[in-house]
C-alpha cells in the first residue's frame, strides 16, 4: 500500500530562485495539503487542494503557489525564493470530510 | 485563531520510567484533536484523534486523554524506541480543514 510519495527528497536552491515540489497521494485519497516545517518548530499549515482547487489557504505570501492535478497529485511552487524558505515541506493527503491525514516524508529545501 | 502549546519542550527519561506529555489548546469549538509521532528527517506518523473531553485511546504503551483545554499522552515503561518528537494538532470549526500544530515534545528515552 503506497503511502505519500514527495520528490526530491532533498534540493538546494540560491536565494532568488524558484523551486516545484511534488507530492503523490495516498491511494484512495482525493484532498491535498501542503505543510512547512521549519527546524525544530511544529508544522504551518501552507494551503489545501481538492477537485483541482485551492481550498484553504494559511498565512503565506503569493510567492507560494499550488496545483491539483486530475489524478489527485499535487505541486507546490515557490517564486523569489527567500533564506527563511529553508524549511523542511511536508504533503498531506485525506480524503474529504476526513481528519485522518497521512503525510509523506518530506522534501528538504534549503535556500543558500 | 486556533493556538497549541506543548510542554515539555524536551523530556528524557529512563527506559521504564513512566511520565505524561502536555498539549494546551485555544479553539473555537474543537472538532479533533490528533496526536502524532515524528522521527528524525521525516514526516509525522499519525497516532490518535480525540473528539470531545473525557474520551481516551491506547496504543501500545501510549495512551491519550482529552479534556475541555487540554491532552495528555502518557507513555507507560517506555522504550528506547518511543524516542522521538510528539506533536499535538487541533482542527475546528473556524479552522476549517487545516491542522495547527503545536511546537511539539522531543523525548529520549534512554536505556
Amino acid at each position: 500500500d503506497a503511502g505519500v510519495t514527495q520528490s526530491p527528497t532533498h534540493l538546494i536552491k540560491t536565494r532568488g530562485q524558484q523551486v516545484t515540489l511534488r507530492c503523490s497521494p495516498k491511494s484512495g485519497h482525493d484532498t491535498v495539503s501542503w505543510y512547512q516545517q521549519a527546524l525544530g518548530q511544529g508544522p504551518q499549515f501552507i494551503f489545501q487542494y481538492y477537485e483541482e482547487e485551492e481550498r484553504q489557504r494559511g498565512n503565506f505570501p503569493d510567492r507560494f503557489s499550488g496545483h491539483q492535478f486530475p489524478n489527485y497529485s499535487s505541486e507546490l511552487n515557490v517564486n523569489a525564493l527567500l533564506l527563511g524558505d529553508s524549511a523542511l515541506y511536508l504533503c498531506a493527503s485525506s480524503t474529504t470530510g476526513n481528519y485522518g491525514y497521512t503525510f509523506g516524508s518530506g522534501t528538504r529545501l534549503t535556500v543558500v | 485563531e486556533d493556538q497549541v502549546t506543548q510542554s515539555p519542550e524536551a523530556l528524557r527519561l529512563q527506559e521504564g520510567e513512566s511520565s505524561s506529555l502536555n498539549c494546551s489548546y485555544t479553539v473555537s469549538g474543537l472538532r479533533g484533536l490528533f496526536w502524532y509521532r515524528q522521527d528524525p528527517g521525516k514526516g509525522p506518523e499519525f497516532l490518535f484523534t480525540l473528539y470531545s473531553a473525557g474520551e481516551e485511546k491506547e496504543k501500545e504503551r501510549l495512551k491519550a486523554t482529552l479534556t475541555k483545554k487540554e491532552s495528555f499522552l502518557h507513555i507507560t515503561a517506555p522504550k528506547p524506541e518511543d524516542s522521538a518528537t510528539y506533536l499535538c494538532a487541533v482542527t475546528s470549526g473556524t479552522s476549517g480543514s487545516r491542522l495547527t500544530f503545536g511546537e511539539g515534545t522531543q523525548l529520549t528515552v534512554n536505556p
